[in-house]
């Protein structure tokens, strides 16, 4: 069965700072990537995909993964963070033999100070 | 164009009744998914609906569960009788077809305590 793993169960960094948070997954065959966000109070947000094509991906609010197959990894970085990135993040891998569902990472809860 | 709603958005019931949780997904939307995170672990996928017919209940945890969706529209997932372990947040989600399958939009979760 597929799994993914974040490896970072907590971040905390100051506004401005750069953030990785990294993403890998046990699955051979392919795939379809996704980071989803969720804020606090807030529903799960789709934050980036990755379907094909070039494997660096440009989501909202500045944030970006890259996609390195032979690492099975899909790591999200943003450059500069600001306090209102305070939120959890969710690695997500959807398997294209085994159907529509995802499988999730167990999140990183990010906080940001001001 | 309004989101996917669930309700309730909070349920604490006993061990041994009965809940029952709604999803409206996004209007036309013929993807249908239920996922549940118990705290402290991943979000799991629970099963998946196109229209009313259940393509995938791959997830679905034992025979207490059962999740509906007549009419290919709103779903149901009931827990009867619920227990302990069953506490969770409950995460509805919809897609629509074709190439925008995989696009999943989640719902904000029916948080459900048994105590």
């Amino acid at each position: 069965a597929q799994s993914v793993s974040q490896h970072n169960h907590h971040v905390i960094l100051s506004e401005a700072a750069s953030l990785e948070l990294g993403c890998n997954y046990s699955y051979g065959g392919t795939v379809n990537l996704f980071w989803y966000v969720q804020y606090p109070g807030q529903h799960l947000q789709l934050l980036l995909k990755y379907f094909s094509g070039d494997p660096l991906v440009k989501g909202i609010k500045g944030f970006e993964a890259e996609f390195i197959k032979s690492k099975f990894s899909f790591n999200l970085r943003k450059p500069s963070v600001q306090w209102s990135d305070t939120a959890e993040y969710f690695c997500a891998v959807n398997a294209k033999a085994a159907g529509n569902k995802l499988t999730f990472g167990g999140g990183t809860r990010v906080l940001v100070k001001p | 164009e309004a989101g996917v709603t669930q309700f309730p958005s909070h349920s604490v019931i006993e061990k041994g009744q009965t809940v029952t949780l709604r999803c409206d997904p996004i209007s036309g939307h013929d993807n249908l998914y239920w996922y549940r995170r118990v705290m402290g672990k991943e979000i799991k996928f629970l099963l998946h609906f196109v229209k009313e017919s259940k393509q995938d209940e791959s997830g679905m945890p034992n025979n207490r569960f059962l999740a509906e969706r007549t009419g290919g529209t709103y779903s149901t997932l009931k827990v009867q009788p619920a227990e302990l372990e069953d506490s969770g947040v409950y995460f509805c989600a919809s897609s629509q077809g074709g190439l925008a399958r995989f696009e999943q939009y989640f719902g904000p979760g029916t948080r459900l305590t048994v105590t």
